[in-house]
């Protein structure tokens, strides 16, 4: 069946650090990929997506490459902020379908 | 920016208590979602409408729980009654459409807690 698996947290790293969150994902056909990012007490926001292979989604200095070889889409930052610090959630949309499958998220703390 | 509103942000309740869950997604979002998010888990899809039309509640556990998008607008979940394995946060999320490219917003939740 379909799923997505991330690398379990928490993650703690020292600002200014190189921070790679893994995602790898399980699906027929070609999946739209997602990142969304949850700050305490908030909602999900997207960070990121991409909709076919070697597609890059960016934003706010995080990439993320749709790697059909591998099935991952790791997301990936060169210099972390304390203000990044949160809970990191991969996603895919199978396609032909509307349903989101999530991972487990990954927390990530960033330490000054 | 327009964005998705939930009411209440919090709610505390007793078992067997009947609790209801507003949303309202971003204007012109023909479809919505309730989603289930247990505490160090991600969301999992509860129910999805279409307009005014669920398309998806094969997650949706019917015996207490119940959605409604009455015009096709905002959107009420309802649990009743809840038990102690409800307490969660519910989030609520809207798109144009059903493609799965097309990006789905959520708003800030409401987080449940059952005593």
């Amino acid at each position: 069946g379909n799923s997505v698996t991330q690398m379990e947290g928490p993650v703690t790293l020292s600002e200014e650090a190189f921070l790679t969150i893994n995602c790898t994902y399980t699906a027929t056909g070609y999946p739209s990929l997602f990142w969304y990012v949850q700050y305490p007490g908030e909602g999900l926001q997207l960070l990121l997506k991409a909709t076919k292979a070697d597609d890059k989604g960016s934003n706010k200095g995080f990439e993320a490459t749709y790697r059909k070889e591998t099935t991952s889409f790791h997301l990936e930052k060169g210099s972390v902020q304390v203000s990044d610090s949160a809970v990191y959630f991969c996603a895919s949309a199978p396609s032909g379908t509307y349903k989101y499958i999530f991972g487990t998220g990954t927390r990530l703390k960033v330490l000054a | 920016e327009a964005e998705v509103a939930q009411s209440p942000r919090y709610k505390i309740t007793e078992k067997s208590q009947a609790v209801a869950f507003w949303c309202d997604p971003i204007s012109g979002h023909a479809t919505l979602y309730w989603y289930r998010q247990i505490l160090g888990q991600g969301p999992e899809l509860l129910v999805q409408f279409q307009d005014e039309s669920v398309v998806d509640d094969s997650q949706l556990p019917k015996d207490r729980f119940s959605a409604e998008r009455l015009k096709g607008v905002d959107s009420t979940l309802k649990i009743q009654p809840a038990e102690l394995g409800d307490s969660a946060m519910y989030l609520c999320a809207s798109n144009r459409d059903r493609g799965s490219a097309d990006t789905q917003y959520f708003g800030p939740g409401t987080r449940l807690t059952v005593l």
